[in-house]
């Protein structure tokens, strides 16, 4: 099945840095979510976007299927944005999703 | 326009015995998943349902079943507990098995 990568494992930033997060795939892409999930386990859709550019106030997400990766920036990270973000995605003629391990995000006052 | 919700929160089972997690699915959809979240790990696929009928299925063992209903809400039933069951389990919901996504609350199990 499809293989995806995210980086980097962890992150630790002072509220109001920017940050990228990546996730790199093995196959080509069917579908493509970006998720938040916050300390009560809840997973919030951030992202559908199996290819092209997206915008939502401070997150934007890009995905470039050709060259098998997406990324999802945060800007002016506030302390309400720490949580795990993952990418989950369908592809390799599979409708199965596969979740990345994720990318732990601490953003401190 | 409700969300995906499932049912019970929170449930302590001991080994060997049986459980069932419910899950109604986002209004308009028709398709529920099944997920297996350890502590620290991504979400694992455990199967799909789509017109009552399992379509997909992850790799877990028989075990692991489910149903889904008329109304499109589904029944998660795991037999045999083991001490690794223990996990967050979330269900998810789509329209027709394909686009985005929307996942419940999740269920935490403990198995002691």
């Amino acid at each position: 099945g499809i293989q995806v990568e995210q980086s980097p494992p962890d992150l630790i930033l002072q509220e109001g840095a920017n940050s990228t997060l990546r996730c790199n795939f093995s196959d080509s892409v069917n579908n493509l979510q970006w998720f938040h999930q916050n300390p009560w386990g809840q997973l919030i859709n951030l992202f559908y976007i199996p290819s092209g550019t997206k915008q939502n106030g401070r997150l934007s997400a890009t995905t470039v299927a050709t060259e098998r990766y997406s990324l999802l920036y945060i800007s002016s990270s506030q302390t309400t944005d720490s949580g795990v973000y993952f990418c989950a995605v369908e592809g390799g003629g599979s409708y199965i999703p596969t979740f990345g391990r994720g990318t732990s995000l601490i953003v401190h006052p | 326009d409700a969300g995906v919700t499932q049912s019970p929160t929170h449930l302590i089972k001991t080994r060997g015995q049986q459980v069932t997690l419910r899950c109604s699915p986002k209004s308009g959809h028709d398709t529920v998943s099944w997920y297996q979240q350890a502590l620290g790990q991504g979400p694992q696929f455990i199967f799909q349902y789509y017109e009552e009928e399992e379509r997909q299925r992850g790799n877990f063992p028989d075990r692991f079943s489910g149903h889904q209903f008329p109304n499109y809400s589904s029944e998660l039933n795991v037999n045999a507990l083991l001490l690794g069951d223990s996990a967050l389990y979330l269900c998810a919901s789509r329209r027709q098995g394909v686009g985005e996504q929307y996942f419940g609350p999740g269920t935490r199990l403990t198995v002691t």
